[in-house]
This record gives structure tokens, C-alpha cells and sequence, in this order.
């Protein structure tokens, strides 16, 4: 069945970099367009950032434009997103989601477990 | 950016009764492109509704979701008590794929 597991969640101070991980499992991780999704503990959902199947096209929200970095490697299965220059309203839970259909870029069927990110000096 | 407004914030209801949420774009959504979750606290969201009113695989057809445009509606027609948690809308139509506030379904 289709797994997704986040890694690389942790404690940081303001302005320090980190990378996440999404490893993908039980689907053709290749064929499927990804997306980071973050919810502060106790707050609603915000979606973070999507990344196109091959990796052609990518998208961010306004939060994080010009500092994060979403990318993908298809012969390891895994989904990145890389944050630079992280400020305390980036603490969060950090979720990475599958599309529901092949080669398109909506609805997120399948959600990983989710890793804590929290930024403080 | 599409800001999505949901209501109400909280809706107290019992075991049993029909729940209506809803959810208001601040602009069109194109072609529909508009998704409904489940999240109870602790878990990753699940999917319920695609495309305005197309329920995901394995929901329960008490879920169902209407709409088009700017307004979109959510209804379960006949609560069980797995269903007391948070909602949220989200849009596809154009990025960032914004979400919703969340409606919170309590136990009345």
C-alpha cells in the first residue's frame, strides 16, 4: 500500500537551514505530483509547496517563495523540501502528500505522519 | 491568491443529525477544482471529496459535497459519531492551493 514517510524534522534557531525528506513507497513514486503541507500545532492546514511528476514544474506559497526548495529524486523514491533562512512562524508540522491522479497536480489522497519543525532561539 | 472562508467555525450537532459546512471563495475556482478533508486531531488529513462532488475512495455515502464557483458545501447527512472532527476545503484552481480555515463538527 502507498507509504510516505517524513524525516528530518527538529529544533533550530532563527535564520539555520534544514532539509526534509519524504520517502515514498507502494506506487510508481515517478508518475505522481507532490506536495508539502504544513500545520502549526492546534492551527489549520497551509500548503507549502507542489512538485510536478518529472520535476519540470514547480510551485510555492507566498511564505516561503525564495526560501524553500522543493525537489524530488525518482530513482530513490523521495521528496525533498529543503528550507533556508527559517523564522519561528515556520514551526510546524511539515506533511508530504501524493496526488490522487497520476500525472496531474491535485487533490492529495495519501499523507505521510508528519515531522515537527520548530524554530526557536 | 484565493482566500477560502469556511463556516461555521464550530457546529455542535448530535449523532444522527445532518450537517451542513460551508465554504466561500473569494473568487471563482476553476472548473471545480476544489477538495474537501477530514482530520482528526493527530492524524494526517483524509481525503473526502474531489472536484466539488466527487467522494474518494472508501468514503462513506453519507459525505457528500456540492457547489461551484465561489460556493461550496460539504454535507453528511446522517452524523456518526467518527465524524466529530475538523474540516477543511482546499482549492486547486490556481496557486497557491490555499485551504480553508477549518470548520470544527463537535459533539453537541
Amino acid at each position: 500500500q502507498v507509504q510516505l514517510v517524513e524525516s528530518g524534522g527538529g529544533v533550530l534557531q532563527p535564520g539555520r537551514s534544514l532539509r526534509l525528506s519524504c520517502a515514498a513507497s507502494g506506487f510508481t513514486f515517478r508518475s505522481y505530483g507532490m506536495h508539502w503541507v504544513r500545520q502549526v500545532p492546534g492551527k489549520g492546514l497551509e500548503w507549502v509547496a507542489f512538485i510536478w511528476y518529472d520535476g519540470s514544474n514547480k510551485d510555492y506559497a507566498d511564505s516561503v517563495k525564495g526560501r524553500f526548495t522543493i525537489s524530488r529524486d525518482n530513482s530513490q523514491n523521495t521528496l525533498y523540501l529543503q528550507m533556508n533562512s527559517l523564522r519561528a512562524e515556520d514551526t510546524a508540522v511539515y506533511y508530504c502528500a501524493r496526488d490522487l491522479f497520476s500525472y496531474d497536480s491535485k487533490y492529495s489522497q495519501h499523507w505521510g505522519q508528519g515531522t515537527l519543525v520548530t524554530v526557536s532561539s | 491568491e484565493i482566500v477560502l472562508t469556511q463556516s461555521p467555525g464550530t457546529l455542535s450537532l448530535s449523532p444522527g443529525e445532518r450537517a451542513t459546512l460551508s465554504c466561500r471563495a473569494s473568487q471563482s475556482v476553476s472548473s471545480s477544482y476544489l477538495a474537501w478533508y477530514q482530520q482528526i486531531p493527530g492524524q494526517a488529513p483524509r481525503l473526502l471529496i474531489y472536484g466539488a462532488s466527487s467522494r474518494a475512495t472508501g468514503i462513506p455515502d453519507r459525505f457528500s459535497g456540492s457547489g461551484s464557483g465561489t460556493d461550496f458545501t460539504l454535507t453528511i447527512s446522517r452524523l456518526e459519531p467518527e465524524d466529530f472532527s475538523v474540516y477543511y476545503c482546499q482549492q486547486y484552481g490556481s496557486s497557491p492551493y490555499t485551504f480553508g480555515q477549518g470548520t470544527k463538527l463537535e459533539i453537541k
